[in-house]
């Protein structure tokens, strides 16, 4: 059965500066895994989708890397801003259609 | 437009009531799921349809039934529901990996706040 988990559950950091959040899974064959950002009460807005084929994905600020063979992935948020404040959860694709997230990090960007 | 709408955004009902979440989704997704997520927890899948057609069910009680009347409209009808059901119902799309063609990328919408009483 696979399991995702997420190091560390809370981050606060002060701002500018650079982070890295982890993503870990049991089972390497998966699909894909999503990145999404949660704000308190709100839905989940996809970050970045990284392939079972690929090494990393980048957008702005963000960068995503997947190692299959060891389970692991990791966000890197460069410059942190307080708007970064959010959850960070990340979710592997497992089968067909069955997505399991992660427990998600609470991150806190301080002015 | 990547926008999965949800309605109602909250809904409170008592347990001898019955109702109904809906979502909508317009980017020709071909899977469309519910997730049931409590306070600081993370997202559990409940239910996905494929085709218009239930795909996964994740052992979820009867009280709640999902129904995909065409490919664009997911409902989720509570009847019956308990106090501990109160939560954030969450519904996603995603273009799937059907024939190698999908990415198999998760958008979600808001979510429909459920207090049951």
């Amino acid at each position: 059965k696979q399991e995702v988990t997420q190091i560390p559950a809370a981050l606060s950091v002060p701002e500018g500066e650079n982070l890295v959040l982890n993503c870990s899974f049991t089972d390497s064959a998966i699909y894909n895994l999503q990145w999404f950002r949660q704000d308190p009460g709100k839905g989940l807005t996809s970050l970045l989708l990284i392939q079972s084929s690929q090494r990393e994905q980048t957008s702005g600020r963000l960068n995503a890397s997947l190692d299959k063979s060891s389970g692991r992935s990791t966000l890197y948020i460069a410059a942190s801003q307080p708007g970064d404040s959010a959850t960070y959860l990340c979710a592997v694709q497992a089968s067909y259609d069955k997505v399991i997230f992660g427990p998600g990090t609470s991150l806190s960007v301080i002015p | 437009d990547t926008e999965v709408t949800q309605t109602p955004k909250h809904l409170v009902m008592g347990m001898t009531n019955k109702k109904s979440l809906k979502c909508e989704q317009h980017m020709g997704h071909r899977a469309m799921y519910w997730y049931k997520q409590k306070a600081k927890k993370p997202p559990e899948l409940m239910f996905v349809y494929s085709y218009e057609k239930l795909s996964i069910n994740e052992s979820v009680p009867s009280r709640f039934s999902p129904e995909c009347p065409n490919s664009s409209l997911l409902n989720l009808h509570l009847h019956a529901l308990q106090p501990e059901d109160s939560a954030l119902y969450l519904c996603a799309s995603s273009n799937g990996l059907a024939g190698g063609q999908g990415t198999g990328e998760l958008f979600f919408g808001e979510g429909s706040r459920l207090t049951v009483l």
